[in-house]
């Protein structure tokens, strides 16, 4: 069984640039969760999305910042006009559903992308 | 705004010792799971615990939820080198509806042969 896969695992950006992270869940999986890891701190929550569906965005960033979970295919974070405090690992995670409670407990992680603004 | 305060943020000790790593919050959570995380990759789940006063035990590991579900504790005993890495803590929310994870700021272990 294949775990959540993230690609790239590194991605350059010069600052103005777009940023395009995706992230395919593990299979049997409907919940996705990007975190954000900056240097020596610990993960920060940014948006839980479902299929075609964002549920939670409280931790995204009013601008620049979106995120997406097609019909078909993975999800993807989006950066817009990258600036240097962009740079950080940004980390997917993906749960499955626990019956009529939603999703599960425990989420698990993809190896990250770590993104380097220049 | 929930927080989880993770102690220690540094230990390192001799092969063979016993530790404790505490992670501590004012707030309730339905959930508490641990994680390690190696450099270069995304955090591993090792447990979870949903019941206050709940131990697992992950062979020389053991995990303890505590009975108001506000504070967690992982023991292990008889350190060896391979245990070095980065634990995190991280609690769902007691919030209807909430999913995300909060996590704590991270334990950096280091084990010396």
């Amino acid at each position: 069984n294949a775990g959540v896969m993230q690609n790239p695992r590194h991605l350059v950006r010069r600052r103005g640039q777009e940023a395009r992270l995706r992230c395919s869940p593990m299979k049997g999986h409907s919940h996705v969760y990007w975190y954000r890891q900056l240097p020596e701190e610990g993960l920060k929550f940014m948006v839980y999305l479902q299929k075609e569906n964002i549920i939670d965005e409280s931790g995204m960033p009013k601008e620049r910042f979106s995120a997406e979970f097609p019909k078909e295919g993975p999800s993807i974070l989006r950066i817009q006009q990258v600036v240097r405090g962009d740079s950080a690992a940004y980390f997917c995670a993906s749960s499955p559903t626990r019956g009529l409670a939603g999703a599960s407990y425990e989420q698990y992680f993809g190896p990250g992308t770590r993104l380097t603004v220049t | 705004t929930q927080l989880l305060e993770q102690s220690p943020q540094f230990l390192s000790i001799q092969e063979g010792e016993n530790l404790t790593v505490y992670c501590n919050s004012s707030s309730v959570f339905s959930s508490l799971q641990w994680y390690r995380q190696e450099p270069g990759e995304g955090p591993v789940l090792l447990v979870t615990v949903v019941t206050g006063g709940e131990v697992k035990k992950l062979k020389r590991l053991t995990f303890q939820f505590g009975d108001a579900r506000k504070d967690s504790s992982l023991h292990i005993t008889a350190a060896q080198p391979g245990d070095t890495g980065l634990y995190l803590c991280a609690g769902a929310p007691l919030i209807q509806g909430a999913q995300k994870l909060v996590f704590g700021q991270g334990t950096r272990l280091t084990i010396n042969p």
